[in-house]
């Protein structure tokens, strides 16, 4: 099986631009989750959906959203970025019952 | 308020030897508890995981083991390769994992010299 994709693989972006991000997840996964990885804060969760519903929430503020479409594939939107919004983005796609994550590459944002 | 420690930011270790990598945490519902591997660019890489009704879990090479009483894990790598150099991530979650918002501590970076 394919592994879970990431694209844009690097980004750059200024503050008080937008940016959405794309993953792709294993084939037959339902949940997708996304985490940001700093080098300050580590791998940190921002949101999980599955079913196209977000099931679970991170503590991020609202400019970070996402969504799920039917065939489980997730994008995550980053408005008004701000300098610390810098980090890679990492997606993960599980199919459920014993919670194993599988990662993708990540995206690299860096915000001007 | 960090939930899941790893306090030791690098350890490092000879080829052929025991690496023991340790992972606290203090929330007492986290029933479900993973290892990740991490390299540079490059996405966490699943390597194993142990649930809170178990006390020791083995795949190859690693094993873990959990001490709830203690709220302490630890992966134990043996023999450590020069390949096994990378970070190392414990993660935690509850509901059994059924639900994909794991919680990681900050990593421990992992030398195999040869």
């Amino acid at each position: 099986k394919a592994g879970v994709t990431q694209t844009p693989r690097y980004l750059i972006k200024t503050r008080g631009q937008q940016v959405t991000l794309s993953c792709s997840p294993i084939s037959g996964h339902r949940s997708v989750s996304w985490y940001q990885q700093t080098p300050g804060q580590g791998l940190q969760f921002l949101f999980e959906y599955f079913s196209e519903t977000q099931r679970n929430k991170g503590n991020f503020p609202g400019r970070f959203s996402g969504r799920q479409f039917s065939n489980s594939r997730s994008e995550m939107n980053v408005s008004t970025l701000e300098l610390g919004d810098s980090a890679l983005y990492l997606c993960a796609s599980s199919s459920g019952p014993d919670g194993t994550q599988y990662f993708g590459p990540g995206t690299r944002l860096l915000v001007l | 308020d960090q939930q899941v420690k790893q306090n030791s930011p690098s350890l490092s270790v000879q080829e052929g030897r025991i690496s023991i990598l340790n992972c606290d945490y203090t929330n007492s519902m986290f029933d479900y508890f993973l290892w990740y591997k991490k390299y540079p660019a490059e996405g966490p890489t699943f390597l194993i995981s142990i649930s809170s009704i178990k006390d020791k879990n083995e795949d190859g090479r690693f094993t873990v083991f959990l001490n709830k009483s203690a709220k302490h894990l630890s992966l134990h790598i043996v023999p450590s390769q020069p390949g096994d150099s990378a970070v190392y991530f414990c993660a935690a979650t509850r509901y059994g994992g059924s639900q994909g918002n794991l919680i990681f501590g900050k990593g421990t970076k992992l030398s195999v010299k040869p």
